[in-house]
């Protein structure tokens, strides 16, 4: 079975601009959450949804916003980037909000300049 | 942001040898995970724990929640060069939702 995939792998844009990152869940799984990891550090919470509606936000500006489609895969879109968004950006799937195993994908690195 | 605090940052192993390391928060957590994240890729579970005090192993590692719910254990049996990595904690708030709240991350290397 397929596990959790990610688009694009790699992405580089410059200050200003907007970038949409995709996210497919594994097959069955109804949650996706999204984190920011940067070099060094752990990854950090930035949404978690659940049957297309939002189900947690962690502690990021408005310019991060997200959402679910009916077949659960989502979007990351991030405006106005910043060279601090510069980061590797990991999608996770969860079989619901109650399960708190959640499988991560491989990751988009995005590189602002 | 909030983290974890984890520890050791980084350590040494060779193979054949126990590998130990641990997790801490300043508030209690309903649901501790291990990952293992090598260069390059994504986190990958390892073990995931869901009870004060309950021991779980899965191969060559075991995990431990601690009795307080502020800590947790992993332990690494008989190394081996694909232990290479870095291993992260992760802990769960009860009222937080699917919020997964992480550590700093271990890094193992070979001995040179």
């Amino acid at each position: 079975d397929a596990g959790v995939t990610q688009s694009p792998t790699h992405l580089i844009k410059t200050r200003g601009q907007q970038v949409t990152l995709r996210c497919s869940p594994i097959s069955g799984h109804k949650s996706v959450s999204w984190y920011q990891q940067v070099l060094g550090q752990g990854p950090q919470f930035i949404f978690q949804y659940y049957e297309k509606e939002e189900r947690g936000r962690g502690n990021f500006p408005d310019r991060f916003s997200a959402r679910q489609f009916p077949n659960y895969s989502s979007e990351l879109n991030v405006n106005a980037l910043l060279l601090g968004d510069s980061a590797l950006y990991l999608c996770a799937s969860s079989t619901g909000t109650g399960v708190y195993e959640q499988y991560f994908g491989p990751g988009t690195r995005l590189t602002v300049t | 942001g909030q983290q974890l605090n984890q520890s050791p940052q980084s350590m040494f192993i060779q193979e054949g040898e126990d590998v130990s390391m641990n997790c801490t928060s300043s508030s209690i957590f309903n649901t501790w995970l291990w990952y293992k994240q090598d260069p390059g890729e994504g986190p990958v579970l390892l073990i995931a724990l869901y009870k004060a005090g309950e021991l779980t192993s899965n191969g060559r590692l075991t995990a431990q929640f601690g009795i307080t719910r502020k800590d947790s254990f992993l332990n690494i049996s008989a190394s081996i060069p694909s232990d290479v990595g870095i291993y992260f904690c992760a802990g769960r708030d009860y009222n937080q939702g699917g919020k997964l709240i992480f550590g700093q991350g271990t890094e193992l290397s070979v001995k040179p």
